[in-house]
């Protein structure tokens, strides 16, 4: 079964540091998400993207954050000048573009540890 | 303001029982109303889709009610089983924002032998 792939599952760096962490959706889905979930807390919506743009993004997702997608495969999360309460479990997560059921398919996640 | 609560942290029960999760929203028009299921250290896998002039929809041992007068959806999982043990999390989709999804916090179920 098709599934959507992440890494690295365990990112440590230093505070005000730049980190990317990587996706592969599900090759023919259109959407593609961020979402961070920091430890026991709820998973919280960072961005949408769609046909080469962001679709939507809260109010987390500021400058600091930018998302890209450099090839037909993989989708980007990019984070800039790490800072400690950026530490979480982000997830990564691709939709059929049926925005009617927008189902989504999640990474195993990348566990963000900034020191 | 805008809420989505999920009545329960945590709910034990035993073997063989229904469990009932429930899941609130204020201020929000769904349309439609999703569950997942969510493992420690692992990513949320899609289980069940209610639309919002749908009242119940089931999967096997699951099943899912939405009533948008109360604002609220009930997930049901019956004769349930310690397999079964894990964070159950609602989320909604509305129209106006169509490619977002916003979860409530989860309830923890443990299921006992």
């Amino acid at each position: 079964e098709p599934e959507v792939t992440q890494t690295p599952s365990h990112q440590v760096t230093q505070m005000g540091q730049e980190v990317i962490l990587r996706c592969v959706p599900i090759s023919n889905h259109l959407y593609f998400y961020w979402y961070r979930q920091i430890l026991g807390q709820k998973v919280e919506f960072l961005v949408s993207f769609y046909n080469n743009e962001i679709s939507e993004k809260s109010e987390i997702f500021d400058d600091q954050f930018s998302v890209e997608r450099p090839d037909g495969s993989n989708f980007t999360l990019k984070i800039r000048s790490t800072k400690l309460e950026d530490s979480a479990m982000y997830f990564c997560a691709s939709s059929d573009g049926s925005l009617t059921k927008n189902i989504q398919y999640f990474g195993a996640g990348t566990r963000l540890s900034v020191l | 303001s805008q809420k989505i609560e999920q009545n329960s942290e945590a709910l034990n029960i035993q073997e063989g029982k229904t469990a009932t999760l429930t899941c609130n929203y204020t201020n929000y028009s769904p349309a439609y109303l999703q569950w997942y299921r969510q493992d420690p250290g692992r990513g949320p896998v899609f289980l069940l889709l209610i639309r919002e002039n749908e009242k119940e929809k089931r999967k096997e041992r699951l099943k899912v009610t939405f009533d948008t007068t109360l604002k609220q959806s009930l997930f049901h999982i019956t004769a349930s089983q310690p397999a079964d043990s894990a964070t159950y999390l609602c989320a909604l989709g509305e129209y106006s924002s169509a490619s977002k999804i916003i979860f409530g916090s989860g309830t923890r179920l443990s299921i006992r032998p």
